[in-house]
């Protein structure tokens, strides 16, 4: 079946540390991934997506590594802030690209 | 301006009750979705349509109907509502509803309450 993330775990970070959020997924044939954030109270927001032909892909202040060998994607996040509290989700399009498969999020909070 | 809104942003109604939940997009989309958010916090797609055209429909009761009148809108009615439908419904869209190549924006979602 489809399975990408992990149970709901809690990441707490100091203020100007990096965090890192991990996620495996089941698909090996994926090779589309994509980060959302979830603030409270709010819809799920694009952050950074990365294709399987990429290792790693860079944005402002979040790096996605990609290990298609083990199945795993992990989000990092540079010099956190307390504006970056909040669930991540990994998710997954499927194969036909018109469906987004969520992993089922970790939730970050930054203590300042 | 919001780009894609959803009313009521809270619903609390009693069990067997019939409820709807409007969700519209400003723009200019021809795919929109409706997820379901349960209470910890899993996110799964319910439907999706794309230019008024039904094009997913997980496997969800019979219960909740999609319809979508304009591409700009697609409202979701439950019959019947039972407490397992307490949950935050998203609404969502994208341009073409090729999501390997663009981005889905979503709603602030309904926070559904069944007593």
């Amino acid at each position: 079946g489809e399975s990408v993330g992990l149970h709901l775990p809690t990441l707490s970070v100091q203020e100007g540390d990096n965090s890192i959020i991990n996620c495996a997924y089941s698909n090996s044939a994926s090779d589309y991934f994509i980060w959302y954030k979830q603030e409270s109270g709010k819809g799920p927001q694009f952050i950074i997506d990365i294709r399987s032909n990429m290792d790693k892909r860079q944005g402002q202040r979040v790096t996605v590594l990609l290990n298609k060998t083990v199945k795993h994607l992990s989000l990092q996040i540079a010099a956190t802030q307390p504006g970056d509290s909040a669930v991540y989700f990994c998710a997954e399009i499927n194969t036909g690209g018109f469906k987004t498969i969520f992993g089922a999020g970790t939730r970050l909070f930054v203590k300042a | 301006d919001t780009a894609v809104s959803q009313t009521p942003k809270y619903l609390v109604t009693q069990m067997g009750n019939d409820k709807s939940i409007k969700c519209e997009q400003n723009l200019g989309h021809d795919t929109m979705y409706w997820y379901k958010q349960d209470s910890k916090k899993f996110l799964k797609i319910m439907f999706s349509y794309n230019n008024k055209e039904l094009i997913i429909n997980e496997t969800v009761p019979n219960r909740f109907s999609p319809k979508s009148p304009d591409k700009a809108h697609l409202n979701l009615h439950i019959n019947s509502l039972e407490l397992g439908d307490s949950a935050v419904y998203f609404c969502a869209s994208s341009p073409s509803g090729n999501l390997r190549s663009e981005t889905q924006y979503f709603g602030p979602g309904t926070r559904l309450l069944v007593l």
